[in-house]
C-alpha cells in the first residue's frame, strides 16, 4: 500500500518570504501523480500542483514549484514570495497511474502554514 | 467551472439518529468520493462510486453507507450516528479522464452530541 508523510504539522514564514513544505510517499508503482492540494480556512481543497512521475521537469505554477526527487521518493513545495492567502493547510497526495479517474488520492496529513505579516 | 455543492456546512445531529449527507457535482464526472478529514490524520476514504449504482468501500467504511441513484449526486449515510462520527466530511469528483485532479466540495462540518 501507498504511503504519503508529510513531516512538518505547522510552519510559519514572513510575507514574501520563500517557504518549503517536504513530502516523502513509498510505492512501489513506476506510473503515478503527486499533487499538492490547499485548504484555506474556507475549507475549500483547491489543487495547486500536479507532477506526473513520468517526467523529470519540474512542476511550476506561478509562485509555487515543486522539487520531484523520484528516487528518493521526495515531492517538495516551494512557494516564493508568500502572501497572506498562502495561509492554509497543504496536503501532498499520491495516485497510482493505472486506473483512470476511478483510482482513489491518499493524502499525507497535512501541514498548516501561516503566513505572517 | 467545475461545481462541486454539499447540502450543508454544519449540521448538528443527536446519537442513533440516521443522518445523510448529499453532494451534487454538475460536470457530468463518473467517478466520486467520500472523504473524512480529521485533525492529524488527514483526509481519509469512505467510499467511492464510479458510476451510477456502483460504489467501493474506502479506507474506513464502517458506520457508513452510500447511494449513487444519479449520475450527479452522491450520497453519505450514517446508519445510527455516534459521536466518533464527529469529523469534517468531504466529497469529490473526478471524470473518468481526470488523471488524478479531485474537485472538491465545500465540506460538511458534522456534530454528533
Amino acid at each position: 500500500a501507498q504511503t504519503v508523510t508529510q513531516s512538518q504539522p505547522e510552519m510559519s514564514v514572513q510575507e514574501a518570504e520563500t517557504v518549503t513544505l517536504s513530502c516523502t510517499y513509498d510505492t512501489s508503482e513506476n506510473n503515478y501523480y503527486l499533487f499538492w492540494y490547499k485548504q484555506p480556512p474556507s475549507r475549500q481543497m483547491i489543487l495547486v500542483i500536479r507532477q506526473e512521475a513520468y517526467k523529470q521537469q519540474n512542476a511550476t505554477e506561478n509562485r509555487f514549484s515543486v522539487n520531484f526527487q523520484k528516487a528518493a521518493k521526495s515531492f517538495s513545495l516551494k512557494i516564493s514570495d508568500s502572501q497572506l492567502g498562502d495561509t492554509a493547510m497543504y496536503f501532498c497526495a499520491f495516485m497510482r497511474g493505472v486506473g483512470g479517474g476511478s483510482e482513489k488520492l491518499v493524502f499525507g496529513k497535512g501541514t498548516k502554514l501561516t503566513v505572517n505579516p | 467551472d467545475v461545481k462541486v455543492t454539499q447540502s450543508s456546512r454544519y449540521l448538528v445531529k443527536r446519537t442513533g439518529e440516521k443522518v445523510f449527507l448529499e453532494c451534487v457535482q454538475d460536470m457530468d464526472h463518473e467517478n466520486m468520493f467520500w472523504y473524512r478529514q480529521d485533525p492529524g490524520l488527514g483526509l481519509r476514504l469512505i467510499y467511492f462510486s464510479y458510476d451510477v449504482k456502483m460504489k467501493e468501500k474506502g479506507d474506513i467504511p464502517e458506520g457508513y453507507s452510500v447511494s449513487r441513484e444519479k449520475k450527479e449526486r452522491f450520497s453519505l449515510i450514517l446508519e445510527s450516528a455516534s459521536t466518533n462520527q464527529t469529523s469534517m466530511y468531504l466529497c469529490a469528483s473526478i471524470p473518468q479522464s481526470g488523471q488524478g485532479t479531485q474537485y472538491f466540495g465545500p465540506g460538511t462540518r458534522l456534530l454528533v452530541l
